[in-house]
């Protein structure tokens, strides 16, 4: 079956240490997207990606770095830079374009920082 | 700033309907509306969307005012399994930079009771 795999699903680091979260997806779909979940709230958009070795800022990029070497992959490096990265990460792919086009989303990363 | 409003959370019962309402009063014509869930600790999935008319599937139905400022996906029969957070967003289908952009507020926190 197609879909998103989201790896690992539970990380903790410490504070200084760069992580970096892995999104594979085998839907074909050319756009790919990271979003961030603190409790109780909605999702930060971070980065998204149109298309192979072209990505985004979202709205919360600070601190994040992603790549877009294959079409199928999207990994997210949190920084040191990241001032408070415990959350939930949420990585999702669509067909490009077109607003009936519908977003997958992967099961989650937790980051935790100790 | 978000796009859509909808209640924090709304309470029903197991096998009754349930009518979640989303505003969205400035949204433009080529604005398809979608709905997503988010079962805890789970990624969200994909309900229903629609641009201007009343569209039905196995999970759910939306109902889409004629004005087009407000929609209300409906639950024809609870089950504990739907208690989750529902999203209401807009997708742009114009094309663009802005049809990536997508904000997920809040959403509705969905309880059922037994």
């Amino acid at each position: 079956d197609g879909g998103i795999t989201q790896s690992p699903k539970y990380l903790f680091r410490k504070e200084g240490q760069n992580v970096t979260l892995s999104c594979e997806q085998n839907l074909n779909h050319d756009a790919m997207y990271w979003y961030r979940q603190d409790p109780g709230q909605g999702l930060r958009l971070i980065y998204y990606s149109q298309i192979v070795n072209d990505f985004q800022k979202g709205d919360i990029a600070e601190g994040y770095s992603v790549s877009r070497e294959k079409k199928e992959s999207f990994p997210l490096t949190v920084t040191s830079a990241q001032k408070n990265p415990t959350a939930f990460y949420l990585c999702a792919s669509s067909i490009a374009d077109g607003g009936a086009n519908v977003l997958t989303f992967g099961a989650g990363s937790r980051l935790t920082v100790l | 700033d978000a796009k859509t409003t909808q209640p924090n959370s709304m309470e029903s019962n197991e096998e009754e309907p349930v009518h979640l309402p989303c505003n969205h009063s400035t949204i433009s014509g080529t604005d398809y509306i979608h709905w997503y869930r988010q079962l805890p600790s789970q990624g969200p999935e994909y309900v229903i969307h629609g641009l201007t008319s009343n569209v039905n599937n196995r999970m759910a139905s939306l109902a889409i005012a004629e004005d087009r400022k407000s929609s209300t996906l409906i639950l024809h029969r609870a089950t504990l399994r739907d208690a989750a957070v529902y999203y209401c967003i807009l997708r742009d289908g114009s094309g663009g930079g802005s049809n990536y952009k997508l904000t997920f507020g809040k959403g509705t926190l969905l309880t059922v009771n037994p």
